[in-house]
């Protein structure tokens, strides 16, 4: 069976101090990891799609990367706008259309 | 692009009564996925359509719930006799795509349901 595992569960920084978020994962063939931003009583928003081992993808302070076993979300010089829960989901070959989501990491930045 | 939107925002319902919930997706997606979310979690899928075919349906979706997509377009999942663990944030979602492609999906932003 799929699994995400996401750690650290919490998160504090200070505004500039940058860090990264991790994602492990297992999964029966992997057609894509997800990266997700989730606001206090929003939906989950789309930030990037991961597909093979050594790739990356960028979009502001925020950068994911991927491995065969993980996927780390690196935010640099963060603001206290980028608070919000990071969720991070697979899709398997066995799953067809379904993602496995991890639990979240709840980030909080500091001014 | 209005987005993915759902009704009702939030419903407080008494245990054992059933409540529906409404999804209209992004207008062109041709695909709709029903996802629960409890505090501190992260989604867990329900049940997926294809334009109206339900191709995918979770073990989690007892058969108190049950969902449709008459018309390809908007859908809806009923929850009869309802527990207090069905508590929870009911998310809907869309993408378009055919055959094994993965476009990412956009969610709407939730009904809350509380069952007292």
């Amino acid at each position: 069976e799929d699994q995400v595992t996401q750690s650290p569960e919490a998160l504090r920084l200070q505004e500039g101090e940058s860090s990264s978020l991790n994602c492990s994962y297992t999964v029966s063939g992997l057609r894509g990891l997800f990266w997700y931003r989730q606001d206090p009583g929003k939906g989950p928003e789309f930030l990037f799609t991961l597909y093979s081992a050594g790739e990356e993808k960028e979009k502001e302070r925020l950068k994911a990367t991927l491995t065969k076993k993980e996927s780390f979300l690196h935010i640099t010089a963060p603001k206290p706008e980028d608070s919000a829960t990071y969720l991070c989901a697979v899709q398997g070959v066995q799953g067809a259309q379904k993602l496995v989501f991890g639990q979240g990491t709840r980030l909080t930045i500091n001014p | 692009d209005t987005g993915v939107s759902q009704d009702p925002r939030h419903k407080i319902t008494k245990r054992g009564q059933n409540v529906t919930f409404r999804c209209d997706p992004i207008s062109e997606h041709n695909r709709l996925y029903w996802y629960r979310q409890t505090l501190g979690q992260g989604p867990e899928f329900l049940t997926y359509f294809q334009n109206e075919a339900q191709l995918e349906k979770s073990r989690l979706l007892s058969d108190r719930f049950s969902a449709e997509r008459p018309k390809g377009s908007f859908s809806t999942l009923e929850i009869q006799r309802t527990e207090q663990g069905d508590s929870a944030m009911y998310l809907c979602a869309s993408s378009l795509g055919q055959g094994l492609d993965n476009s990412p999906l956009h969610f709407g932003n939730g009904t809350r349901l509380t069952v007292t």
